[in-house]
């Protein structure tokens, strides 16, 4: 079981916005704001999105998007596109070194 | 352009030790603001933080493989190695090594992977 919950599915048609959680605790989403997002496709490794809750690394599009409420991290993905569809995977910092994932979203582009 | 890339033996025997080694090219190990990571992933599941190192070796493993978990640095070949012993089948994943930022926790450079089989 994986320390951050996210729903193992979620899709959207091209060019509409997809919004997926990332659940933790107040001792990791909640405590801080060194929340990160990676894309992984198939065959391929993760690719990071998304840093720090909301900053993208340069090449990565402004469609992707970060934000967190309380003990809930979001990733949007707005105007999407048929190169969208992979598996995302959000992580935490948790104090004391430690570092968690969350399970992982398979996004659909129908 | 920064790369990493792991490398070692594809399959394990139950009871035996996993040793894989990242090289890193395009920069130097010996850098200050990074340290030196290891992520797994069971085929079909999710990433796994296992542990990192600095160059200069100071060292965390994740709580849930600690004590079975090695990782270590030679700076003379820009590599990091990683030792797993006493192998199950649970321990059957890609493998991937990556570089983690020291103080936003991010891992912004990852290796392709290495899928490690355990079997006799």
């Amino acid at each position: 079981q994986s320390a951050l919950t996210q729903p193992p599915s979620a899709s959207g048609s091209p060019g509409q916005s997809v919004t997926i959680s990332c659940t933790g605790t107040r001792s990791d989403v909640g405590a801080f704001n060194y929340v990160s997002w990676y894309q992984q496709h198939p065959g391929k490794a993760p690719k990071l999105l998304i840093y720090e809750l909301t900053k993208r690394p340069s090449g990565v599009p402004d469609r992707f998007s970060g934000s967190k409420s309380a003990y809930t991290a979001s990733l949007t993905v707005s105007g999407l596109q048929a190169e969208d569809e992979a598996d995302y995977y959000c992580s935490s910092y948790a104090g004391n070194n430690n570092l968690v994932f969350g399970g992982g979203t398979k996004l659909t582009v129908l | 352009q920064l790369q990493l890339r792991e490398s070692g033996p594809g399959l394990v025997k139950p009871s035996e030790t996993l040793s894989l080694t990242c090289t890193v090219s395009g920069g130097s190990l010996v850098t200050s603001n990074y340290y030196w990571a290891w992520i797994r992933q069971p085929p079909g599941k999710g990433l796994e933080y296992i542990g990192r190192t600095y160059y200069s070796g100071s060292i965390y493993y994740n709580s849930p493989l600690r004590g079975r978990v090695s990782i270590s640095v030679d700076m003379s070949k820009n590599q990091f190695s990683l030792k797993l012993n006493s192998v199950t089948a649970a321990d059957a994943a890609f493998y991937y090594c990556a570089r983690l930022h020291m103080e936003s926790h991010h891992f912004d450079y990852w290796g392709q992977g290495i899928l490690v089989t355990v079997s006799s």
